[in-house]
């Protein structure tokens, strides 16, 4: 089954730990990306990535990093987390970069920092 | 990306077809009109999207005016899984999808 999957589903973690987000889809999508969902802000994109080893920042991305070593992989890190990053995260895929390649999301990451 | 305007919330009745509207009138030429819903806390859902024609798959149909400068989402038998946040997105060839506050649509029994 074509799919983007996440892990974990949910976590807590606390202040200044750090923790890893992975992201994996199964369709050879050159094109990935992550979000963040707040109430009252709508989905917010962090990072995204064209193909392997190309990365770019999105509109949200202080605090965050990413990698894209393999095609299916792009891991979001948080290095020290902050309260202000509890979330939840989406991750995305699309087929290559371009306005007639849909975007397919995986089931989100709760993520709560205390 | 252009902007777009949703009602806020709609209610509509299972077993009826449901017309979501939609108003982009500032799109340009190469925008797409893109459809995607959120059930509670789940992943957005690709439902659909167009260019300039009326667009049709298994979930929906998509209904641009000849104009550009709105559309119809038509979910033709609504169920109670239909409940949920709808969006309308406009976007270009840059992938970050603008999402906005949808529109909470309610499948009534």
């Amino acid at each position: 089954e074509a799919q983007v999957t996440q892990n974990p589903r949910y976590l807590i973690t606390v202040t200044g730990k750090k923790l890893t987000v992975t992201c994996s889809q199964n369709m050879n999508h050159e094109y990935m990306s992550w979000y963040r969902q707040d109430p009252g802000l709508g989905l917010r994109q962090i990072y995204y990535s064209m193909n392997v080893e190309v990365t770019d920042k999105g509109d949200v991305p202080e605090g965050y990093k990413v990698s894209r070593k393999e095609k299916r992989n792009f891991p979001l890190i948080l290095e020290s987390p902050s309260p202000n990053q509890t979330s939840l995260y989406f991750c995305a895929s699309s087929l290559r970069l371009g306005g007639s390649y849909e975007q397919y999301f995986g089931p989100g990451t709760r993520l709560t920092v205390t | 990306d252009a902007k777009t305007t949703q009602p806020p919330s709609m209610d509509c009745a299972e077993g009826r077809a449901a017309n979501l509207p939609c108003n982009h009138s500032t799109i340009s030429g190469n925008e797409y009109v893109y459809w995607y819903r959120q059930i509670h806390s789940q992943g957005p859902q690709y439902i659909i999207h167009g260019l300039k024609n009326n667009e049709t798959n298994e979930m929906a149909s998509l209904i641009i005016t000849e104009d550009r400068k709105s559309s119809t989402l038509i979910l033709p038998h609504a169920t109670l899984r239909d409940t949920a946040v709808y969006y309308c997105i406009v976007r270009y060839g840059n992938n970050r999808l603008a999402f906005g506050k949808g529109n909470q649509v309610v499948v009534i029994p």
